[in-house]
């Protein structure tokens, strides 16, 4: 199994450019969770996803986020325009059912200068 | 006050001896209980969970919950270097969307010296 995917793994931007994140999630798994990692907030959930419907975006942070999952295999996650304090890690994790676990992708390193 | 508290730490334990990893919680409702383990540079990987009070053992790991006292810990025996890393203590959210809804401690950092 592969597991999660994400893409790009470092992303280095200006600040007011587009940055789009992907995320490929595990097969059969109907969950998908985005998470931003930082030193001062710890690990914040942003979106999560129950059979490619948002069910909760109460963490994205303001309306320069949004989110997609299209269909059961993809995922991104867009910042317009991007700004120096969304410099983080964003990590994509998916989860099958009920069953709890959620599997965490290798993340993307997000710089914004 | 924060939902998921965790005392960040750095622990420091010499190798072989027991890391004591602990963790509270604000949400009465909340039904099921995660420990992290990240690596520097690296995702977090689950390395336990927990939804009944008390004790649950997987290899060198135990974990302890106690839902009165809304109190989650982790217990490393025989500790390792390699057990060296930021441990984060997660809470499943009380039920209909707020399942898988998963809120995160700020980690403990946890160091085995030889």
């Amino acid at each position: 199994d592969a597991g999660v995917i994400q893409s790009p793994r470092h992303e280095v931007t200006e600040m007011g450019q587009e940055v789009t994140l992907r995320c490929k999630p595990i097969s059969g798994h109907n969950s998908l969770f985005w998470y931003r990692q930082t030193m001062m907030r710890g690990l914040e959930l942003l979106i999560y996803f129950n059979n490619n419907v948002p069910i909760d975006d109460s963490g994205m942070p303001e309306d320069r986020f949004s989110a997609k999952m299209p269909n059961a295999s993809f995922s991104t996650l867009k910042i317009q325009p991007s700004e120096p304090r969304d410099s983080a890690v964003y990590f994509c994790a998916s989860m099958a059912g009920f069953t709890d676990t959620q599997y965490f992708g290798p993340g993307t390193r997000l710089t914004v200068l | 006050q924060k939902e998921v508290e965790q005392n960040s730490g750095p622990l420091s334990v010499p190798e072989g001896a027991i890391a004591s990893l602990n963790c509270t919680y604000s949400d009465r409702g909340s039904q099921s209980f995660f420990w992290y383990r990240q690596y520097s540079g690296k995702s977090p990987e689950l390395i336990m969970f927990i939804y009944s009070n008390g004790d649950k053992e997987d290899g060198r790991f135990t974990a302890q919950l106690n839902k009165a006292s809304q109190y989650v810990s982790l217990l490393i025996r025989d500790s390792q270097p390699s057990d060296s890393a930021t441990y984060l203590c997660a809470v499943n959210g009380a039920g209909g969307t707020s399942y898988g809804k998963l809120t995160f401690g700020q980690g403990t950092i946890l160091t085995v010296h030889p």
